[in-house]
């Protein structure tokens, strides 16, 4: 059971222009979410997270949105840079308990010069 | 600040050999630390995660197995490699189940 769904394997955008990733989940008890950038041959990289209580956090050219309702997180990028091509993984954990995290499949992001 | 590393960086066994590889995390103390495998084209399936010295929670049930002998180094082990263990293993560190930051990753190849 994949708790955690990344449905775009791949995504080509032109540079300069938005970058939009997307990741949902089921469980509802998740209560903070993450997401990753990944170069091939080394370890992720923390990009931005945000928390079940809050429904947007931005942090440079990364926002990143929180439809609880819809169980539904997205990785915006703008203005997109062709040093963003990487695989982006979103992750979601319990802040209690296990402290568990529960990673997407991964979608890669090819950023077109 | 806090570094994870990683050792080997890569790694290619024969199919039976005993496997270790390990982890350590410096500039925190108590960590929770976390073994995870990418396989080729595959997200990141988590197989082993730990709370505490001595304390191991398995997700997947495999040939393969966790230590936690200090707060902070992690081992991940096996008897009898199989072909099917090849991948790229990382290991992971966190406080309080917010960030969790990953080392540079070990590169196995079971042949």
């Amino acid at each position: 059971d994949q708790q955690v769904k990344q449905n775009s394997p791949s995504l080509s955008v032109q540079e300069g222009r938005i970058s939009i990733l997307n990741c949902d989940y089921t469980n509802s008890m998740f209560d903070y979410f993450l997401w990753y950038k990944k170069y091939p041959a080394e370890g992720p990289t923390f990009l931005i997270s945000i928390s079940s209580i809050k429904d947007k956090n931005e942090d440079g050219r990364f926002t990143v949105f929180l439809n609880k309702s819809a169980k539904h997180l997205s990785l915006h990028i703008v203005p997109s840079q062709p040093g963003d091509s990487a695989v982006y993984f979103c992750a979601a954990s319990l802040t209690s308990g296990t402290y568990k995290y529960i990673f997407g499949t991964g979608t890669r992001l090819k950023v077109l010069a | 600040s806090q570094t994870i590393h990683q050792w080997p960086a890569t790694l290619v066994q024969p199919v039976g050999s005993p496997l270790s590889l390990e982890c350590t995390v410096e500039g925190t103390s108590n960590p929770n630390l976390y073994w995870y495998r990418q396989a080729a084209g595959r997200g990141l399936q988590l197989l082993f995660y730990s709370v505490g010295i001595g304390q191991i929670s398995s997700e997947v049930p495999q040939n393969l197995s966790a230590s936690r002998p200090q707060d902070r180094q992690f081992i991940l082990s096996s008897k009898k490699l199989l072909l099917s263990d090849s991948g790229f293993y990382l290991c992971a560190w966190t406080r309080g189940g917010y960030e969790q930051y990953f080392g540079p990753g070990t590169r196995l190849t079971v042949t």
